[in-house]
């Protein structure tokens, strides 16, 4: 009974590198959604994906930063050339119907040195 | 987007206490979850209130969507309910979250 999968836990990344985080839903769901927690905030939504779709990335910033949930395979959070500002804890959920029933990730907490 | 307050922002409480945690919600949300995020930083659903009210052990959750807000009540706490409480809500697929309360049980 497996419920959201995240990997890596804890990722730290030199400046300028690629910061690659998976999210495997809880099975059967095929919404999914990224959340980031800068230190000391409340979540804000990033990203909402459905199998192979973008449905809405406003959350996202527009620069460095790309999701995606293919067919097959767990959904993958890009971020590229990782600034000191990336650093914060970055949250999936997935849900079986749009806007309902989320069970969140353990996270991924990214550290840029 | 729907604006959600938490208060109070910090609780510090001995162990054994009882304690009220109240979000306000600044319009009609078809959605209301509570979570609890412990020292390691896993996020925890705890309910899903939308209305009413609902109990699981020591805790408890009263949603009035009427009047916008909902309560979470801890009741004889234990060290291990030190973290922050998360309120969040929605009506699409964007759940909007409060700042949180940070509550600190001690021994």
């Amino acid at each position: 009974n497996a419920g959201v999968m995240q990997n890596p836990r804890h990722l730290v990344r030199r400046r300028g590198q690629e910061a690659r985080l998976r999210c495997s839903p809880v099975k059967g769901h095929s919404h999914v959604y990224w959340y980031r927690q800068l230190p000391e905030e409340g979540l804000k939504f990033m990203v909402y994906l459905q199998k192979e779709n973008i449905i809405d990335e406003s959350g996202m910033p527009k620069e460095r930063f790309s999701a995606e949930f293919p067919k097959e395979g767990p959904s993958i959070l890009r971020i590229q050339q990782v600034v000191r500002g990336d650093s914060a804890a970055y949250f999936c959920a997935s849900s079986p119907q749009e806007g309902n029933g989320y069970t969140f990730g353990s996270g991924t907490r990214l550290t840029v040195v | 987007g729907i604006q959600v307050e938490q208060s109070p922002p910090d609780l510090i409480l001995q162990e054994g206490a009882n304690s009220t945690l109240r979000c306000n919600f600044s319009d009609s949300v078809n959605n209301l979850q509570w979570f609890h995020q412990n020292p390691w930083g896993q996020l925890i659903n705890l309910f899903y209130i939308p209305s009413g009210t609902k109990q699981n052990g020591r805790l408890s959750a009263t949603t009035v969507a009427t009047e916008r807000y909902s309560l979470l009540y801890i009741s004889s706490s234990q060290t291990t309910d030190s973290g922050v409480y998360f309120c969040a809500v929605n009506n699409d697929y964007k759940l909007s979250f409060g700042a949180g309360t940070t509550v600190t049980v001690r021994a």
